[in-house]
């Protein structure tokens, strides 16, 4: 049965500085899926990541996948205020995905 | 726009009382999922329906049903309600063909209140 766990959970940081969000999952997940949920709103496709190795940017946000390590990370470069937002990770199985807690991220001017 | 409706945006209604989500999905999609989201909270996956059949399902509780028509839009019923049962419901689509990967796309959410 597939478990996808993300840390940190919460994340408070200045605008300027990187971050990174792991997300670990238990058991073989052919693709690894990465949202954003902003307070109150839907949830927001990020990236798609479809095989090992794979990287994905978008902006100030870069995901990659190591399906060696069960690993998932999404970096924060130079994060700015909009960036504040809940992201969740998700892996595959039997025709649904698995979600993370989700990361509460809020980036302080 | 991810192009997933889902009606009505609010609801506020009484405990005992009994209401049905509405979800249209993307054109062409044959999935639909459903979640609940309370405030603060993770998503909690309710079911998923494929081409009309029922194909997965999470934490549903017996007081919820759903059913996906041949139309593919989709209807969540909640009934007894409870105080506990206030939270965002959302919808999402996805294409779920053979090969296709899985990528769901939500809709705006419905958000029940129950007073």
């Amino acid at each position: 049965e597939l478990k996808v766990e993300q840390n940190p959970l919460f994340l408070s940081m200045q605008e300027g500085k990187n971050y990174t969000i792991y997300c670990n999952y238990s058991t073989t997940s052919d693709r690894l899926y990465w949202y954003r949920q902003d307070p109150g709103k839907s949830l927001e496709s990020l990236f798609v990541l479809l095989s090992n190795g794979a990287v994905k940017q978008e902006g100030r946000l870069m995901a990659s996948l190591d399906t060696k390590a069960r690993l998932s990370t999404l970096h924060i470069t130079a994060a700015v205020h909009d960036l504040s937002a809940t992201y969740f990770c998700a892996g595959d199985s039997n025709y649904q995905l698995i979600w993370g807690a989700g990361t509460k991220l809020i980036i302080k001017p | 726009d991810s192009g997933v409706t889902q009606t009505p945006k609010h609801l506020i209604t009484a405990t005992g009382q009994r209401v049905t989500l509405r979800c249209s999905p993307r054109s062409g999609d044959l999935s639909v999922y459903w979640y609940q989201q309370s405030l603060d909270q993770g998503l909690q996956f309710l079911i998923q329906y494929y081409n009309g059949e029922e194909r997965a399902k999470g934490n549903i509780l017996e007081r919820f049903s759903a059913q996906q028509f041949p139309d593919l839009h989709s209807e969540l019923n909640l009934s007894s309600l409870e105080l506990g049962d206030s939270a965002l419901y959302f919808c999402a689509s996805s294409p779920s063909g053979q090969g296709a990967y899985h990528e769901q796309y939500f809709g705006p959410g419905t958000r029940l209140t129950v007073t």
